[in-house]
């Protein structure tokens, strides 16, 4: 059964650092694409930053840019999010979610998820 | 303001058919697949079409996909209250990143 388990969010101050992780079972996590996704209380869902599976290829939205590092450790079957200079509108529950190409791409799984909180 | 568009709200009697629609751009609907999640409250996103109209096993035939250029459509027939959720279309786009709907509240009334 695949799953993946997200931890590591918590109340951050602005300005502050959080590393989030998800690890990965019931699956050969080094084959796979693995992306971070949040959605902001009430609001919909928005991507954050893509890995491929060798860790060579990453991509990251605008607005995270410059501030938020995403790798994988394939030994460890982990995924992780480093967040530096926190702000209070990346408030959120941060999802990992698994990549497939099948007939295209899709988030196949996704991790209940982690709450990130940033405030004074 | 998200990239895809999707009405915020959808509702429909139980047994009734109901659409949801979702409207992009050539550079990600035009172009990719587009798959759609339902997220039941306070649960993580669970994929429910892919590849415009495929269903994962699990996922009852009641629900499906298609596209047509930059639009897709999401259709639930004989409606139940436990389909009660918010469902999002999402699709990659060529610039290099996932888009989403901002989401529609569906209602059994």
């Amino acid at each position: 059964e695949v799953q993946l388990v997200e931890s590591g969010g918590g109340l951050v101050q602005p300005g502050g650092s959080l590393r989030l992780s998800c690890a990965a079972s019931g699956f050969t996590f080094s084959s796979y694409e693995m992306n971070w996704v949040r959605q902001a209380p009430g609001k919909g869902l928005e991507w954050v930053s893509y890995i491929s599976s060798s860790g060579s290829t990453i991509y990251y939205a605008d607005s995270v840019k410059g501030r938020f590092t995403i790798s994988r450790d394939n030994a460890k079957n982990s995924l992780y999010l480093q967040m530096n200079s926190l702000r209070a509108e990346d408030t959120a529950v941060y999802y990992c979610a698994r990549e497939i190409t099948i007939f295209g791409v899709a988030l196949d799984y996704w991790g209940q998820g982690t709450l990130v909180t940033v405030s004074s | 303001q998200s990239v895809l568009t999707q009405p915020p709200s959808a509702s429909g009697t139980p047994g009734q058919r109901v659409t949801i629609s979702c409207s992009g751009s050539s550079s990600n609907i035009g172009s990719n697949t587009v798959n759609w999640y339902q997220q039941l409250p306070g649960t993580a996103p669970k994929l429910l079409i892919y590849s415009n109209n495929q269903r994962p096993s699990g996922v009852p035939d009641r629900f499906s996909g298609s596209k047509s250029g930059t639009s897709a459509s999401l259709a639930i027939s004989g409606l139940q209250s436990e389909d009660e959720a918010d469902y999002y279309c999402a699709a990659w786009d060529d610039s290099l990143c996932w888009v989403f709907g901002g989401g529609t509240k569906l209602t059994v009334l």
